[in-house]
């Protein structure tokens, strides 16, 4: 079946230091690749998606390119900031299925 | 953005009884989607339905019933709880990315 591998465990980092989330995955379908954030308390948010190979969806600074050569969907921020603290989910969704396969998270962890 | 609801946001329970989990959509999203979230597992999915009068099984369906009636609505039912239910649940839809509601905090005693 499908699966998603991402950067686990907690990542620390300074603020103003750039930001980089790595993501694969392994599909029988040519999929479509998302992140999620989740900040403390709340629901997961749709922060990126993308079905084209080489591609770079951006939002709020985020950005991430679907590399289809190699699998890989990683989350880049050039700087990152307080608010960036977070919980995030890289996951996919292939064929007709919408249902989307998640990995087990990478919880952003921004100081000053 | 895809409005989802749910209800109840907190929910205390006892051993053995019955929970019904609630979650609307408006935004006429064919597909939904229950998951629960515990720390250490990250989001695991329970069931999902892809319109009105279909359910089907996730990846830990044991424990849980799902119902959708219509378009809008998609309960999930817990008809004898368990202490290892405790967890929060989330409610999503979406046709290709999916839009989470708010989560329901359920305590089982």
């Amino acid at each position: 079946g499908d699966s998603v591998t991402q950067t686990e465990g907690l990542v620390t980092l300074t603020e103003g230091l750039p930001v980089m989330l790595n993501c694969t995955y392994q599909s029988t379908y040519s999929p479509f690749l998302f992140w999620y954030v989740q900040h403390l308390n709340e629901a997961p948010k749709l922060l990126l998606k993308s079905f084209t190979d080489n591609k770079r969806p951006e939002h709020q600074g985020f950005h991430a390119t679907l590399h289809k050569s190699s699998s890989s969907f990683h989350l880049q921020k050039s700087s990152a900031q307080l608010s960036d603290s977070a919980l995030y989910y890289c996951a996919s969704s292939g064929g007709s299925n919408a249902k989307l396969t998640f990995g087990k998270g990478t919880k952003l962890s921004v100081k000053s | 953005e895809a409005a989802v609801t749910q209800s109840p946001r907190n929910k205390v329970a006892v051993t053995g009884g019955k929970v019904t989990l609630s979650c609307n959509q408006t935004n006429n999203h064919n597909n939904m989607y229950w998951y629960r979230q515990d720390t250490g597992h990250g989001l695991r999915l329970i069931h999902y339905s892809y319109g009105a009068g279909s359910t089907e099984k996730g990846d830990i369906p044991d424990g849980y019933k799902a119902s959708r009636p219509s378009q809008e609505n998609f309960s999930l039912i817990l008809e004898l709880a368990t202490p290892s239910q405790t967890s929060v649940y989330f409610c999503a839809s979406g046709d290709r990315g999916q839009y989470f509601g708010p989560g329901t905090r359920l305590t089982v005693l």
